[in-house]
């Protein structure tokens, strides 16, 4: 069975470019994260969805995040425009569904490593 | 959900047993408690995840005594491929929140 799949890998961009991740979770999978990583640090939430409904916002920065999952399967996070700051690496996690008594195990892409420059 | 303190590294040898502890002392009644491993330039996996007393699977063992305010991970023979970091983290509800880790590192 296929992993959660991102795309692209690696992306290099200067500073107020605008840049979008994609990515394809596990078929069957309700929930969709989307993460930051910092080097050296855990990963940061930035957006989960169920479904096609993001239940948690909280942590994005809507200045210049936004993110989408039209249909309930693929979703796609977006910064613009993007800051030195940005820098970082961006995971996308799916899992079956919240509800389930495995309380979420997740299950991690290999993620986008962004440099802005 | 539950802060979760680690420290910050700890260093084994192939085929010794390590042990990983956690704080988490305002985990709330609903919390599990969940590891994940991450190697280099990947996303992080699964390893285990408990409510309390201990929890084996084909990986490792997790130790949880009856306050909750702690948890062990327990990995039996390390080698060097072991050499990752390991998050401890309260999960509710569809919610976890990662820690910074213990990175442990594995020698021959």
């Amino acid at each position: 069975e296929a992993g959660v799949v991102q795309s692209p890998r690696y992306k290099i961009i200067e500073k107020k470019q605008p840049v979008a991740f994609w990515c394809n979770p596990i078929s069957g999978h309700n929930t969709l994260y989307w993460y930051r990583q910092n080097l050296g640090q855990g990963p940061e939430l930035l957006i989960r969805y169920e479904n096609e409904e993001a239940v948690d916002d909280s942590q994005l920065p809507k200045d210049r995040f936004s993110a989408e999952r039209l249909k309930g399967v693929d979703s796609t996070l977006k910064i613009q425009p993007a800051e030195l700051g940005d820098s970082a690496v961006y995971l996308c996690a799916s899992s079956l569904d919240w509800t389930s008594s495995t309380h979420n195990e997740q299950f991690f892409g290999p993620g986008t490593r962004l440099t802005v420059l | 959900l539950a802060k979760t303190t680690q420290p910050i590294s700890m260093d084994s040898y192939e085929g010794q047993e390590v042990n990983i502890t956690c704080s988490h002392n305002n985990i709330a009644t609903n919390d599990y408690i969940t590891w994940y491993q991450q190697f280099p330039s990947q996303g992080p996996r699964f390893i285990i995840q408990g409510y309390k007393t201990k929890v084996t699977n084909e990986v490792a063992s997790l130790f949880i005594p009856a306050d909750r305010k702690s948890s062990t991970l327990s990995l039996p023979r390390v080698s060097l491929s072991d050499t990752a970091v390991y998050y401890c983290l309260g999960t509710n509800a569809g919610k976890s929140t990662f820690g910074d880790g213990t990175t442990l590192t594995v020698k021959p």
